[in-house]
């Protein structure tokens, strides 16, 4: 059974780091891209950040770019995302995510419980 | 960044009423289009890829259809369990951006 459970949120001051980190089991996690999507309290999805299997291609969204950064340890099947210079838009609960390629199409098929990241002073 | 505008933002409707939910993209994104439902408290669920496939044990009952900029969802007859909150998401460049939500409520 694939699990993707998160941990490392909670409450941080405006300006303060976080890191968040998603523990992978039930798959080969080295043969999958992952994501980082968060959602706002009463808010819509947001895709944040991905990474490829090997680590080779990163991305970010516009509104984390510089300040977050996504990484992942293959041996220790886990993803991270560091979080610097937190802002209160940046309360959300972050979920770790699967992709899987689907008739061409990259999908989210898997998706973790969430972790709560709550920047307030 | 390609926008995804979602119509209506929410809907009451009941049970067995076929329900139909509109995305429309801010440019061409061919077919790389999915669907999610997301209940309260939870995480979101793969419902259609690829704007009309039906997802490996999703009922029947949803489907999807569209390529380009325009893109439906419709659920045929509604059940209970399907009161909860409609995504779109493209996937045909990054940022991967999702629609804003809808929100389909018991009338």
């Amino acid at each position: 059974e694939v699990q993707l459970v998160e941990s490392g949120g909670g409450l941080v001051k405006p300006g303060g780091s976080l890191r968040l980190s998603c523990a992978a089991s039930g798959f080969t996690f080295s043969s999958y891209s992952m994501n980082w999507v968060r959602q706002a309290p009463g808010k819509g999805l947001e895709w944040v950040s991905s990474i490829s299997s090997s680590s080779s291609y990163i991305y970010y969204a516009d509104s984390v770019k510089g300040r977050f950064t996504i990484s992942r340890d293959n041996a220790k099947n886990s993803l991270y995302l560091q979080m610097n210079s937190l802002r209160a838009e940046d309360t959300a609960v972050y979920y770790c995510a699967r992709d899987l390629i689907l008739r061409e199409v990259v999908v989210i098929d898997y998706w973790g419980q969430g972790t709560l990241v709550t920047v307030s002073s | 960044d390609i926008q995804m505008t979602q119509s209506p933002s929410s809907l009451s409707a009941s049970v067995g009423d076929r329900v139909t939910i509109t995305c429309r993209a801010s440019q061409s994104i061919s077919s790389y289009l999915n669907w999610y439902q997301q209940k309260p408290g939870k995480a979101p669920k793969l419902l259609i890829y690829a704007a009309s496939s039906l997802q490996s044990g999703v009922p029947s009952r949803f489907s999807g259809s569209g390529s380009g900029t325009d893109f439906t969802l419709t659920i045929s007859s509604l059940q209970p369990e399907d009161f909860a909150t409609y995504y779109c998401q493209q996937s045909y460049s990054t940022p991967r951006t999702f629609g804003q939500g809808t929100r389909l409520e018991i009338k």
